[in-house]
């Protein structure tokens, strides 16, 4: 059974990066783009972008100037950065698979258990 | 970018009612790559639907998809207490995820 588990820290100040980590367990690294996804308080889903095994990303276009995904297929893990963050970067970030091929292709059908990230001073 | 609007905004109903969710989008979206996902309070959204009409392994037959080119529905046929909670739909398109902005369905 596929699981990711994601960590990073929960507060970050204005100006700063924040950053998060996603490891996938129990599952195939390559043949799926790994996405990170946010969710404000209260608020709906954005997509902010993702990674396949061999590097290749895709960000959403609103974000793009401000984030970094990254990939270490060794570890089977990657990785967000975000910035310079302000308040509007407070968020619950999720991350989530993609398949490429086969039945679930372009749906998130994997999910992390989400990481609660606050921009304060 | 394709932009998704969801309606209604809210669904009150009682459990055993049938639920009705409208997803549309601002230009034509491949029905291959419409999905739509279900999220409970404090919880990961959970993938119901994909390709617009496919259940996701595990996802009761009470839950069917529809629709194509641009407007798309979500039908629960009979609500369960399960059930009640923030639906959302989500397309692919040239290279980018979009989501609408959710459908909560409350109990009446």
């Amino acid at each position: 059974q596929v699981q990711l588990q994601q960590w990073g820290a929960g507060l970050s100040k204005p100006s700063e990066t924040l950053s998060l980590t996603c490891a996938v367990y129990g599952g195939s690294f390559s043949g799926y783009y790994w996405n990170w996804i946010r969710q404000p308080p209260g608020k709906g889903l954005e997509w902010i972008g993702e990674i396949n095994h061999g590097g290749t990303t895709n960000y959403n276009p609103s974000l793009k100037s401000r984030v970094t995904i990254s990939v270490d297929t060794s570890k089977k893990q990657f990785y967000l950065r975000v910035g310079p963050v302000t308040a509007a970067d407070t968020a619950v970030y999720y991350c989530a698979r993609v398949a490429i091929t086969g039945t679930y292709v372009n749906a998130f059908d994997i999910w992390g258990q989400g990481t609660m990230v606050t921009v304060s001073s | 970018e394709i932009v998704l609007t969801q309606s209604p905004g809210t669904l009150s109903l009682s459990p055993g009612e049938r639920a009705t969710l409208s997803c549309r989008a601002s230009q034509s979206v491949s029905s291959t790559y419409l999905a739509w996902y279900q999220q409970k309070p404090g919880q990961a959204p959970r993938l119901l639907i994909y390709g617009t009409s496919s259940r996701a392994t595990g996802i009761p037959d009470r839950f069917s998809g529809s629709g194509s080119g641009t407007d798309f529905t979500l039908t629960i046929s009979r609500l369960q207490p399960e059930d009640f909670a923030v639906y959302y739909c989500q397309q692919y398109g040239s290279s980018l995820f979009t989501f609408g902005p959710g459908t909560k369905v409350d109990i009446k």
